[in-house]
């Protein structure tokens, strides 16, 4: 079935520093890809989203590539700050026929720590 | 513009009891998806609904039931609690259409702890 594979936190960086959080999936088809954000105690927020192969999402100077390839949507910054300290979820949905969209399978979270 | 809203923010319920949760959809949104986040995991799709009607659904035992009223908003129901059923459920909302590439709009969940 479908899976989505992220890099285990937690990740901790300075200010300004570069960030990678890879995560790689599994799927039939040509799914969608989403990078969702969650800060202490709230819900999670969308941050970014590819929906074919090769497509860049952007959004708050995060970027991530849709990589048929290599089956990977990592996401980058290329310069974090403190208020980036949440955790980041890789997410997929669809891939098959039929998707109505709204089930998303989530990788497991990945915990970025930004000190000053 | 109202996002998507939960009640009650923290539930602590007994072994063997039956809780329900409740969501109302940000506006404009017609579809309504539940997910269970366990501590330290990502979210796992219990079901949705959309027309007051299951659409979809994960791999959760029948325990766990929902309903979608007319105005979208949508009760989670969870009965013969276990203590693995202490998580933090989630309402996220979509308009319909929009098929895999909608996304979603997360409430800030419900904490529910089983005792």
């Amino acid at each position: 079935g479908n899976s989505v594979t992220q890099m285990e936190g937690p990740v901790t960086l300075s200010e300004e520093a570069f960030l990678t959080i890879n995560c790689t999936y599994t799927a039939t088809g040509y799914p969608s890809l989403f990078w969702y954000v969650q800060y202490p105690g709230e819900g999670l927020q969308l941050l970014l989203k590819a929906t074919k192969a090769d497509d860049k999402g952007s959004n708050k100077g995060f970027e991530a590539t849709y990589r048929k390839e290599t089956t990977s949507f990592h996401l980058e910054k290329g310069s974090v700050q403190v208020s980036d300290s949440a955790v980041y979820f890789c997410a997929l949905s669809g891939g098959g026929s039929g998707n109505q969209g709204g089930k998303l399978i989530f990788g497991q979270g990945t915990e970025l720590s930004v000190k000053p | 513009d109202a996002g998507v809203t939960q009640s009650p923010t923290h539930l602590i319920k007994t072994r063997g009891q039956q809780v329900t949760l409740r969501c109302s959809p940000k506006s404009g949104h017609d579809t309504v998806s539940w997910y269970q986040q366990a501590l330290g995991q990502g979210p796992q799709f219990i079901f949705q609904y959309y027309e007051e009607e299951e659409r979809q659904r994960g791999n959760f035992p029948d325990r766990f039931s929902g309903h979608q009223f007319p105005n979208y908003s949508s009760e989670l129901n969870v009965n013969a609690l276990l203590l693995g059923d202490s998580a933090l459920y989630l309402c996220a909302s979509s308009l319909d259409g929009q098929g895999a590439y909608s996304p979603l709009h997360f409430g800030n969940g419900t904490r529910l702890t089983v005792t």
